[in-house]
């Protein structure tokens, strides 16, 4: 089955500044990956998504690349706020008719005023 | 306009109490899944139904069933809590391979 690792686990980064979260997934057959922003004590909330046919997205301050061959994908987060402090999960789906998520392990970002 | 609502939102029970957590939605998704999440670690995959077809997880307990008696609602059963069920449970749901969209959760508590 498909194994989604998650790096770093935790994250503090200067108000302004970028952060970056990284996944790699062990399937190749995987073709969707989207990315879950998890506040304490709410519900995970899609920020952004990308399918395999496609490199790179981007949605004002958030963007994610995905590297094919590599088996790895990134969310990149600029302008940091201290909103943005959460939870980030990454995950991967191999479509097609299977509708299961693999989740990441999660990375906990702070932002620092 | 709540698409994806979970009562209740907490839920206090016994040791060996059954409890039932529903889901319900609004997006007339054909799949809906539930989740286990504990103390932010990602959400666990407990079983999901695709349309009517019922999926469980090879983990998951036998202690949790699901029921789905239409599209609009899910339930989650636990028959017997144990002190290590206490966990936020999601629910998500989605169209086949599209994006999952999760409920608020219910927090359970077991004492």
């Amino acid at each position: 089955g498909e194994n989604v690792e998650q790096h770093p686990s935790t994250l503090s980064v200067q108000e302004g500044d970028s952060a970056v979260i990284k996944c790699t997934y062990s399937d190749s057959a995987s073709n969707y990956f989207p990315w879950y922003k998890q506040e304490l004590g709410k519900r995970p909330q899609l920020i952004i998504d990308i399918r395999s046919n496609v490199g790179e997205k981007k949605d004002q301050r958030i963007a994610v690349t995905l590297n094919k061959t590599a088996k790895h994908f990134s969310l990149h987060i600029t302008e940091t706020q201290p909103e943005d402090s959460a939870v980030y999960f990454c995950a991967a789906t191999p479509g097609l008719g299977n509708e299961k998520l693999t989740f990441g392990t999660g990375t906990r970002l702070t932002i620092i005023p | 306009d709540a698409m994806v609502i979970q009562n209740p939102r907490y839920q206090v029970t016994q040791f060996g109490k059954p409890v039932t957590l529903s889901c319900s939605q609004t997006l007339n998704h054909n799949v809906m899944y539930w989740y286990q999440q504990k103390s932010s670690q990602a959400p666990k995959l407990l079983f999901h139904y695709y349309d009517k077809d019922f999926n469980n997880e090879a983990d998951t307990p036998d202690n949790f069933q699901s029921r789905r008696p239409n599209t609009s609602f899910c339930f989650l059963d636990i028959r017997s809590p144990g002190l290590g069920d206490a966990a936020m449970y999601l629910c998500a749901t989605s169209l086949t391979e599209e994006t999952q969209y999760f409920g608020p959760g219910t927090r359970l508590l077991v004492l």
